[in-house]
């Protein structure tokens, strides 16, 4: 089944710049979707389909995604931003919706 | 809007079966245009896709709990539920009822519910 791998943890300190990663094999050729779960609370997608930032969602969260790897990166990170960052794809060879393991954005 | 709510059990007993309800406002489970998923986190750790079901297609699961795993959708109340057999402590976590997942994203998620297995 297909794989999605992403750091456990990243620190970032406020106003600087923070970039979460995804890998997968040729995860260029998938749609890339990123979610922020703050604690207690559901999932809250911040980029679908690589880079379209949903309605209400900071320009200062932005996606890319190219070859096998997918990164977030999120700009003049503030003290808000402190959650759990997950990727997901969904593996049409499969029929599967596939996550990645989650990072933990902590701001200093 | 759409708005999703989870019911069930809080506490499920091991090897009997835990049974979830999404209900579904602001949109229409028949509706051949979403998928509708079912996604648990275990305490402290990450999201798990258990499965999704869609339109009158045979529903998709994943493949660690397939063996386990049930799912069907009541147009008439405008839900779909969750049937996961032979629970153990293992099976315990926040389990969430979702529209999306495959094609594009998960764009509404229910509150999640709590469910515990123990004797």
């Amino acid at each position: 089944s297909y794989v999605l791998t992403q750091p456990a943890s990243v620190s970032v300190a406020p106003g600087k710049t923070a970039r979460i990663t995804c890998g997968g094999n040729n995860l260029g050729a998938k749609g890339v979707h990123w979610y922020q779960q703050r604690p207690g609370q559901a999932p809250v997608v911040v980029i679908s389909f690589d880079s379209d930032r949903p309605s209400g969602i900071p320009e200062r969260f932005s996606g890319s995604n190219s070859g096998n790897t997918a990164t977030l990166t999120i700009s003049r990170v503030e003290a808000g931003d402190e959650a759990d960052y997950y990727c997901q794809v969904w593996d049409t060879s499969s029929d599967h919706v596939v996550f990645g393991g989650g990072t933990k954005l902590t701001v200093l | 809007q759409v708005q999703l709510q989870e019911s069930g059990p809080g506490l499920v007993k091991p090897s009997e079966t835990l049974s979830l309800t999404c209900t579904v406002s602001g949109g229409s489970v028949s509706s051949g245009s979403y998928y509708w998923s079912w996604v648990r986190q275990p305490p402290g750790k990450g999201l798990e896709w258990i499965g999704y079901i869609f339109h009158s297609e045979s529903p998709s699961y994943g493949p660690s709990l397939r063996s386990r795993v049930s799912m069907s959708v009541d147009t008439s109340k405008n839900q779909f539920s969750l049937k996961l057999s032979s629970v153990t402590p293992l099976d315990t976590g926040v389990y969430y009822c979702a529209r999306g997942g495959a094609v594009g994203p998960v764009d509404y998620w229910g509150q999640g519910t709590l469910v515990t297995v123990s004797s």
